[in-house]
């Protein structure tokens, strides 16, 4: 089955340091991947997404990510981080079958505290 | 442009009343539209899908129904709520036939008590 993982629950950083938040997941063919963000009582923002084609992919507010198909990983990343960074971060991958867009299933989210 | 509208924003209701949350979206046609929720300190879970008015898709089984009675409209219910529900509740939309991007509401805060 599809499955998303992110083991880290709860990341706090200096503001002003970088940044790596990890996903690893479940997929038994080419995922397409997502990140997403949500700032207090929010929805979701897509920050970047993977689809095919370079590995390396760049987002909103600075941010990228690395599919990584031998590891089974999608890591975020940001060189600098900022106060207002501080948000939770979703990790999804996006469902083969019916070929029905959106059904997404989501990593259990990483809290991110940024210290001044 | 699109937008995408839901409410309420915040909403406490006893165990055993009914429940509607509305999703509305403007400025596109034909939407795929979803809900998912998130339960406290879990992550988003996929409740319901729609291709079109009228037609819904259960993810998971649960106490609550989603209708589709407008293009552009999407309700969530329950005709009894239960202590189970509370949650984050978001509607999203999404256009086309691969996995683009979802476009999420704000979301809507559900405490059962």
């Amino acid at each position: 089955a599809q499955s998303v993982t992110q083991p880290d629950i709860h990341i706090t950083v200096s503001e002003g340091a970088s940044l790596e938040l990890r996903c690893n997941y479940s997929y038994g063919a080419t995922p397409y991947l997502f990140w997403y963000v949500q700032s207090p009582g929010q929805g979701l923002q897509l920050l970047l997404k993977y689809f095919s084609g370079d590995t390396l992919v760049q987002g909103i507010k600075g941010f990228e990510a690395e599919f990584k198909r031998s590891q089974s990983s999608f890591n975020l990343r940001k060189p600098s981080v900022h106060w207002s960074d501080a948000a939770e971060y979703f990790c999804a991958v996006g469902r083969h079958g019916s070929g029905n867009t959106g059904k997404l299933i989501f990593g259990q989210g990483t809290t991110l505290q940024v210290k001044p | 442009s699109q937008t995408i509208h839901q409410w309420p924003a915040t909403l406490v209701q006893p165990v055993g009343s009914p429940l509607s949350l509305e999703c509305t979206v403007e400025g596109t046609s034909n939407p795929n539209l979803y809900w998912y929720r998130q339960a406290a300190g879990r992550g988003l879970q996929l409740l319901f899908y729609s291709v079109g008015i009228g037609q819904i898709s259960s993810e998971v089984p649960q106490n609550l129904s989603a209708s589709r009675p407008q293009d552009r409209q999407f309700i969530l219910s329950s005709k009894k709520l239960l202590l189970s529900d509370s949650g984050f509740y978001l509607c999203a939309w999404s256009v086309g036939q691969k996995n683009e991007k979802l476009f999420f509401g704000s979301g809507t805060q559900l405490s059962v008590l």
